[in-house]
């Protein structure tokens, strides 16, 4: 079946670091791929997302490349924020109506 | 456009009681989507409703039921409610799941 294997957490970095969480999949065919952030006491919202290989999603200075012969989709950052302490996941979906599966998520947490 | 809206925000229950969940969809998506997210833990997938039907359960007892109105919103149940059933309960709607889920801000049930 589907899976997303995200790298443990947490990670704890300064302000103005570069931030990487891998991110792995299991699939057939050619999932399309998400990243969502979890601010705290909040809801999920999507971050960013590519729907075929060599896409490159970004949005907020993120930015994640869907590499098929990896099954990889890491998420980076250049220069990551204090506001940027969340909890990200990794996901996946097949297309149609089916559930995403998502990956267990990674706390990152950014010192001033 | 208003996004997935969830009510109550907040719910303190006994144990034993039943607790009800509400979530309207963004306007025009007709599946929607519950998942249990406990303290410190992932995402737990509980149900998929998509045209007014039950289409796919997590591994969760029957006492976890829902349903889906005509107008796409839908209902989470949780009978003889149990201390280990506290968590935020995330709603999420899609019209395909391709283009991602768009996530309601949760409900946070607390069993006493």
């Amino acid at each position: 079946g589907n899976s997303v294997t995200q790298m443990e957490g947490p990670v704890t970095l300064s302000e103005e670091a570069f931030l990487t969480i891998n991110c792995t999949y299991t699939a057939t065919g050619y999932p399309s791929l998400f990243w969502y952030v979890q601010y705290p006491g909040e809801g999920l919202q999507l971050l960013l997302k590519a729907t075929k290989a060599d896409d490159k999603g970004s949005n907020k200075g993120f930015e994640a490349t869907y590499r098929k012969e990896t099954t990889s989709f890491h998420l980076e950052k250049g220069s990551v924020q204090v506001s940027d302490s969340a909890v990200y996941f990794c996901a996946l979906s097949q297309g149609g109506s089916e559930k995403l599966v998502f990956g267990k998520g990674t706390k990152l947490t950014v010192n001033p | 456009e208003a996004g997935v809206t969830q009510s109550p925000t907040h719910l303190i229950k006994t144990r034993g009681q039943q607790a009800t969940l509400r979530c309207s969809p963004i306007s025009g998506h007709t599946s929607v989507y519950w998942y249990q997210q406990a303290l410190g833990l992932g995402l737990q997938f509980l149900l998929w409703y998509d045209e007014g039907e039950e289409r796919n359960r997590g591994n969760f007892p029957p006492r976890f039921s829902g349903r889906q109105f005509p107008n796409y919103s839908s209902e989470l149940n949780v009978n003889a409610l149990e201390l280990e059933d506290s968590a935020l309960y995330l709603c999420a709607s899609s019209l395909r799941t391709d283009y991602g889920y768009t996530f309601g801000s949760g409900t946070r049930l607390t069993v006493v």
